[in-house]
């Protein structure tokens, strides 16, 4: 089975709240993860990465948090914009491959 | 910077065909690897290649088998083609170790019929 999920599969935002979308994941021995974000008819797009030393990263609008705890990765998207309408995957890296979650698909309500 | 770039976008192929798709990488980027992705299974590994050499594959059958030249340029190749392989077929290369900041290209849409 896959070894990382997104709890929600879908995830409707009100433009201008903040988004956050959830990924567990079940390899401990994961020290890379991704989140990307893909567009109908587009190949995925990095958002941002995360190493397993870290707990949290920022970037443009973008937070990924990472709870190694409990197996936990969020994505956190500020001020929602209707362009971040998409598909997002959190992966993580394991002997040199991707394994991805099935997807949330993030609808921004204007 | 011209990104991963996949060719053809389209391809429509007859059961029992084979098909070869092209991925070429960014420049400067060694590691190449292929992916597939469908509704039902969502995005599945096939292989990855690092200077021509494959160091690893995914449970995929032997009728999917992939190369890398020397300028890094990636083929996969699928044989014998069944509805089931109806996919978008995703390339990413990545430029140091494999699989870090790993960029995808806009994928190859195949339908088998």
């Amino acid at each position: 089975g896959e070894s990382v999920g997104l709890h929600l599969p879908t995830l409707s935002v009100q433009e201008g709240d903040n988004s956050i979308i959830n990924c567990a994941y079940s390899n401990s021995a994961s020290d890379y993860f991704i989140w990307y974000k893909q567009e109908s008819g587009k190949g995925p797009q990095f958002i941002i990465d995360i190493r397993s030393n870290m707990d949290k990263r920022q970037g443009q609008r973008v937070t990924v948090l990472l709870n190694k705890t409990v197996k936990h990765l969020s994505l956190q998207i500020a001020a929602t914009q209707p362009g971040d309408s998409a598909v997002y995957f959190c992966a993580e890296v394991n002997d040199y491959k991707l394994s991805f979650g099935a997807g949330t698909t993030v609808t921004v309500r204007a | 910077k011209a990104g991963v770039t996949q060719t053809p976008r389209y391809l429509i192929k007859t059961r029992g065909q084979q098909v070869t798709l092209s991925c070429s990488p960014i420049s400067g980027h060694r590691s190449v690897s292929w992916y597939q992705q469908t509704p039902g299974q969502g995005l599945q590994f096939l292989f990855e290649y690092f200077s021509e050499t494959q160091r690893n594959k995914g449970n995929f059958p032997g009728r999917f088998s992939g190369r890398q030249f020397s300028n890094s340029r990636s083929e996969m190749n699928v044989s014998t083609l069944e509805l089931g392989d109806s996919a978008l077929y995703l390339c990413a290369s990545s430029p140091h170790q494999p699989n870090t900041e790993a960029f995808f290209g806009q994928g190859t849409r195949l339908t088998v019929v």
